[in-house]
């Protein structure tokens, strides 16, 4: 199993640009979530999913869109980036039926100029 | 979801038992504890959780006191690898629901 992958690595974009930033998990988990770090801060919550066709806000969603066509791809869009969307995104993912742990993506270094 | 409230940072040596604690005196009854880690710019990584006896796995033991106020990480024998930030957080179990709600953490240093 690959577990949770993201691509890219590291991207920089111009203010006002949009983009995709990828995830991916082929462990079958229904739950895929979206996190921001800024330095020095835990994680906090961009978007969720249940399901595949099922998409509910976090904590930080504004900026941010995201859709579930799939089991697999959770992809998160920025529409048109801001400064302040620097920062290291993660995708993370697991079942749904019971309390258990979640498995992280290696994250996205993301710098907008 | 109840708060958590952990040290900034602790320091151990390798080879020693690290103990890092967890206050979390708000949690109620179907809320679950969880430790997560994240070593460097790394994805957090699972480490265990539990609900209200305590728990063992290869990585860690996860000590829950009784009245489930508070709780305590044990890395056995500490190695330069466990050098992270470490994330206690309480939530609770909703089918379908995973939120997790990351603090500040603790900042574990193992030194050589």
């Amino acid at each position: 199993n690959a577990g949770v992958t993201q691509t890219p690595k590291f991207q920089v974009l111009k203010t006002g640009q949009s983009m995709t930033l990828q995830c991916a998990q082929d462990m079958n988990h229904e739950y895929m979530s979206w996190y921001r770090q800024d330095p020095g801060m835990g994680l906090r919550l961009i978007h969720y999913s249940v399901g595949a066709g099922i998409t509910d806000q976090g904590e930080v969603p504004n900026g941010y869109n995201v859709s579930r066509s799939t089991t697999e791809d959770f992809p998160l869009r920025l529409l048109s980036a801001a400064p302040s969307q620097t920062s290291v995104y993660f995708c993370a993912s697991s079942y749904s039926s019971g309390p258990y742990e979640q498995y992280f993506g290696p994250g996205t270094r993301l710098t907008v100029t | 979801d109840a708060k958590t409230t952990q040290p900034p940072s602790m320091d151990c040596a390798e080879g020693r038992a690290a103990n890092l604690p967890c206050n979390h005196s708000t949690i109620s009854g179907n809320e679950y504890v969880y430790w997560y880690r994240q070593i460097h710019s790394q994805g957090p990584q699972y480490i265990i959780h539990g609900l209200k006896n305590n728990e063992t796995n290869e990585m860690a033991s996860l000590i829950i006191t009784e009245d489930r106020k508070s709780s305590t990480l044990i890395l056995p024998h500490a190695t330069l690898r466990d050098t992270a930030v470490y994330y206690c957080i309480v939530r609770v179990f909703i089918q379908g629901a995973q939120k997790l709600v990351f603090g500040q953490g603790t900042r574990l240093t193992i030194n050589p």
